[in-house]
């Protein structure tokens, strides 16, 4: 297993256009998480995925944000009617739940988005 | 609402020496996990360390460890020894530990600069 895999690595795009961003866990992990992060801050909590269902949304995730994880495995996050302050790179991590040993989260390499 | 907070935005250090970066928090909640995270310039967060809250033992990996002070409610890190691969973003950050624990918070980093 090669770790958290997000892509694209890199995207720039028009204001008022959709992208996309896609992120496959480490395939035992049932939990999957979606961060953003602007330069100089750490991660902010965006969404979590147990299996398929979506658990938790942030007040960070407008409408304009959706994402979904349709058969426990892969995840999209995509964003509608881009905007320059989504400008950030997006996070994607994983973990598995174990009632002893918890919950460690393992990022990807992130998506980076330029909205110009 | 937990918080984490590291109050210094930037440290450097000689290759060799040690160097100790802090991490405070807020929380009610008495059964949780802290961490810390290394974001290198390639920017894939990579996870150093993990404390279980409940664990008296600092924890320890190679020439990491941590000092935590639980009462206090502090998590100190530190680099033994320290090498130029040292070179990055530091997090540090929470998570409470039952089924529902998902959320990581995360500080703002520590930049950390290892000098030859």
């Amino acid at each position: 297993d090669t770790g958290v895999s997000q892509n694209p690595r890199h995207k720039i795009t028009k204001r008022g256009q959709n992208v996309t961003f896609r992120c496959d866990p480490i395939s035992e992990h049932n939990r999957l998480y979606w961060y953003r992060q602007t330069l100089g801050q750490g991660p902010e909590f965006l969404t979590y995925f147990q299996n398929e269902a979506q658990l938790e949304k942030s007040r960070l995730l407008s409408d304009r944000f959706s994402a979904e994880r349709p058969k426990g495995s892969f995840s999209t996050l995509e964003i509608q009617r881009t905007e320059q302050g989504d400008s950030a790179m997006y996070l994607c991590a994983s973990s598995l739940w174990d009632p002893r040993e918890g919950n460690t989260i393992y990022f990807g390499e992130g998506s980076w988005l330029t909205v110009v | 609402a937990q918080t984490v907070t590291q109050s210094q935005p930037e440290m450097s250090v000689q290759e060799a020496e040690t160097v100790t970066l802090s991490c405070t928090y807020d929380t009610s909640e008495s059964n949780y996990y802290l961490f810390w995270y290394k974001q290198p310039p390639s920017r894939q967060m990579i996870l150093v360390i993990r404390q279980e809250a409940y664990k008296q033992q600092n924890a320890t990996e190679n020439r990491f460890s941590v000092n935590f002070q639980k009462a206090a409610k502090s998590f100190s890190l530190k680099i033994s020894d320290s090498q130029l691969g040292d070179t990055a973003m530091y997090f540090c950050a929470f998570m409470k530990r039952n089924t529902g624990g998902f959320k990581t918070i995360f500080g703002a980093g520590t930049r950390l600069f290892v000098k030859a």
